[in-house]
């Protein structure tokens, strides 16, 4: 089975500076692996997607992840943090067909 | 283009009853998932259906079940509710024109069991 660990729960960070979220997955495949934001009372919004190829992938919102295999690692960064990403952040994996394997999710703060 | 709609947003229940909730998918969409989220367990997966089939299960008890329509609309459906299946519950929905792996989840029904 496919799972997908989020190292810190809360992460807090000053307006303007580096968001670093991090995500390690397990698979003895090559993983599709995926970030998803959500925002109080709302659902969950792709931020981006890896699939085989490409180790840095751009999303929306001038977050990017990149993936690295040796270290399996696959974190999520901003070089700004601003006051509208505070949100809760998921890593996740597909598992098999369209099931997605989540992350505990990590809530990042943005101090002003 | 509107996107995925679950009804209701709020429900309270007490334990003992049973629930239903809806889902209207993406137009176009024919895949529809559905996920449980609490803070204990974070997002599971309950089920996922594909033209009125159930393609792939959890590892949820026998009283979450569900269902599509014709129309690629999905409800789920708990039975004899427990105080542990207060949870917002989400449903995402995907396509082969957007890629299957890419789901579009709706706000989520938050379900409260007294």
């Amino acid at each position: 089975a496919q799972s997908v660990t989020q190292l810190g729960s809360h992460v807090s960070v000053s307006e303007g500076a580096l968001v670093l979220l991090r995500c390690n997955y397990s698979s003895s495949v090559p993983p599709y692996l995926f970030w998803y934001v959500q925002y109080p009372n709302q659902g969950l919004q792709l931020l981006l997607k890896y699939t085989t190829g490409a180790t840095l992938v751009k999303g929306i919102n001038g977050f990017e992840a990149e993936f690295k295999k040796s270290e399996t690692s696959f974190h999520l960064t901003k070089p700004s943090a601003h006051m509208s990403d505070a949100a809760e952040y998921f890593c996740a994996v597909v598992e098999y067909g369209n099931k997605l394997v989540f992350g505990a999710g990590t809530i990042l703060r943005v101090k002003s | 283009k509107a996107g995925v709609t679950q009804t209701p947003r709020y429900l309270i229940k007490t334990r003992g009853q049973q629930v239903t909730l809806s889902c209207s998918p993406i137009s176009g969409h024919r895949s529809v998932s559905w996920y449980q989220q609490t803070p204990g367990q974070g997002l599971q997966f309950l089920f996922e259906y594909f033209s009125e089939t159930q393609r792939n299960k959890g590892n949820f008890p026998g009283r979450f079940s569900g269902r599509q329509f014709s129309n690629s609309r999905s409800e789920m459906n708990v039975s004899t509710l427990e105080l542990g299946d207060s949870a917002l519950y989400l449903c995402a929905s995907s396509s082969q024109r957007t890629g299957w792996d890419i789901q579009y989840f709706g706000a989520g029904t938050r379900l409260s069991v007294l």
